[in-house]
């Protein structure tokens, strides 16, 4: 069945880069997913990639995908205090549901 | 733009009461999603609509749960005799025709008295 793991606090000190680590179970997952959410907030898509790609680039995030090892990773460069959210990773094969990360929560630090 | 709109927010019951919500996706958007989040927990994925069509329902879906998109826009999700078990965050998404991009509404937060 599908599984995706990551941990649940990262802190970090405003400026630095932050990374958030997941891994996943099902191999027939085909889009992976960065997801945010701010207290009281619904959950924002901040990016997605599909499983035929290494990399992603959007201004500061960077998401690697590591397709034999199932590891995906998010890294935030030049982190500031509004990146402080609940960062959960989700995959899907396509159309079809997604299934969440139970979540991991970024503190930065002033 | 208008995005995902969930209604009512908050909704309070006692246990036993039925419950129904609604979730008007964005206007193009074909994919309907109901998820379910607890606190501390990720979504939950409950059901997906393509259209009107019930595509797919999680075993987490009880008998007391259902959901219906009647003309393909707006859907509902009924809960019957709540339980205490019931409280929890249920998230609507739709998406295009584009795998990999579904846009979720602020939630219905039910509590169960």
């Amino acid at each position: 069945g599908e599984d995706v793991e990551q941990s649940l606090f990262l802190s970090v000190r405003e400026g630095d880069s932050s990374v958030i680590n997941c891994t996943y179970t099902d191999s027939s997952s085909t889009y992976l997913y960065w997801y945010k959410q701010e207290p009281g907030a619904g959950l924002q898509l901040l990016t997605y990639i599909f499983s035929n790609m290494d990399m992603k680039q959007d201004q500061r995030l960077t998401v690697l995908l590591n397709k034999k090892d199932k590891h995906l990773s998010l890294r935030i460069a030049d982190t500031q205090t509004g990146d402080s959210a609940i960062y959960f990773c989700a995959e899907s094969a396509g159309y079809q549901k997604v299934t969440f990360g139970i979540g991991t929560k970024l503190q930065v630090i002033p | 733009d208008t995005g995902v709109s969930q209604d009512p927010r908050h909704k309070i019951t006692k246990r036993g009461q039925n419950v129904t919500f609604r979730c008007d996706p964005i206007s193009e958007h074909n994919r309907l999603y109901w998820y379910r989040q607890t606190l501390g927990q990720g979504p939950e994925f409950l059901t997906y609509f393509q259209n009107e069509a019930q595509l797919e329902k999680s075993r987490l879906l009880s008998d007391r749960f259902s959901a219906e998109r009647p003309k393909g826009s707006f859907s509902t999700l009924e809960i019957q005799r709540t339980e205490q078990g019931d409280s929890a965050m249920y998230l609507c998404a739709s998406s295009t025709g584009t795998p990999g991009e579904q846009y979720f509404g602020p939630g219905t937060r039910l509590t169960v008295t």
